[in-house]
């Protein structure tokens, strides 16, 4: 079965950090490029993250640029979403998301999120 | 930034077609994909590239674009088929992945 497993959200104070872990199986992890995507708690889905099959080209939405880092290791088969300097508007359901084959901007496979509330 | 505009709510009554539209600047021209969220539950892809759809996902869901308009039509609708749907295309400026604001269908 494929499988994205999300893990490591918790409760942070504003200016902290947290890692969060995606966890791939059931299939070639190295032949597909990655995402995370959050939603804010009655929001909508916002795109904050990308990273390649290489795991040398990354990309981030403005939001997160310079606070959050992507990147991947293929031994664990998974993708990591280090998170600093952490705000209250950052509180959000945070999914991990497969890129569609040769087309790195659809996202066919999601993990079940994990949450992150960042509170005063 | 290219923005997305969807209805907040769409309702139907069980059988009928719901049609739910994503509007942008010349969408037409760009590739447009759809996920259906049910409550509580991770976002799952229904639509790809304006008309594709994943193995698995019923023929009753489809879905169109062109001009200012992209649209997700699905037919004969059923209570599972209540969700948040969510448009979404490629940005080449500004952040590169955008979601319309999402459309709330109501099965009646």
């Amino acid at each position: 079965e494929v499988l994205l497993v999300e893990s490591g959200g918790g409760l942070v104070h504003p200016g902290g950090s947290l890692r969060l872990s995606c966890a791939a199986s059931g299939f070639t992890f190295n032949n597909y490029d990655f995402n995370w995507v959050r939603q804010a708690p009655g929001k909508g889905l916002a795109w904050i993250s990308y990273i390649t099959t290489s795991g040398t080209t990354m990309d981030y939405a403005d939001s997160v640029k310079g606070r959050f880092t992507i990147s991947r290791d293929s031994a664990k088969q998974s993708v990591y979403l280090l998170m600093n300097s952490l705000r209250v508007e950052d509180t959000a359901v945070y999914y991990c998301a497969r890129s569609l084959g040769a087309n790195p901007y659809v996202f066919d496979i999601w993990g079940q999120g994990t949450m992150l509330t960042v509170f005063s | 930034s290219y923005v997305l505009t969807q209805p907040p709510s769409v309702s139907v009554a069980p059988g009928q077609t719901a049609t739910i539209t994503c509007g942008g600047n010349n969408i037409g021209g760009k590739s447009v994909h759809w996920y259906q969220q049910r409550p509580g539950q991770a976002p799952v892809l229904v639509v790809y590239a304006d008309i594709d759809r994943p193995s698995g996902i019923p023929e009753r869901i489809s879905g169109s674009n062109s001009g200012h308009t992209a649209t997700l039509t699905i037919s004969r609708v059923e209570a599972g088929d209540e969700a948040d749907y969510y448009c979404q295309v490629r940005d080449s400026a500004g952040d590169r992945v955008v979601f319309g604001g999402g459309t709330k269908l109501t099965v009646l």
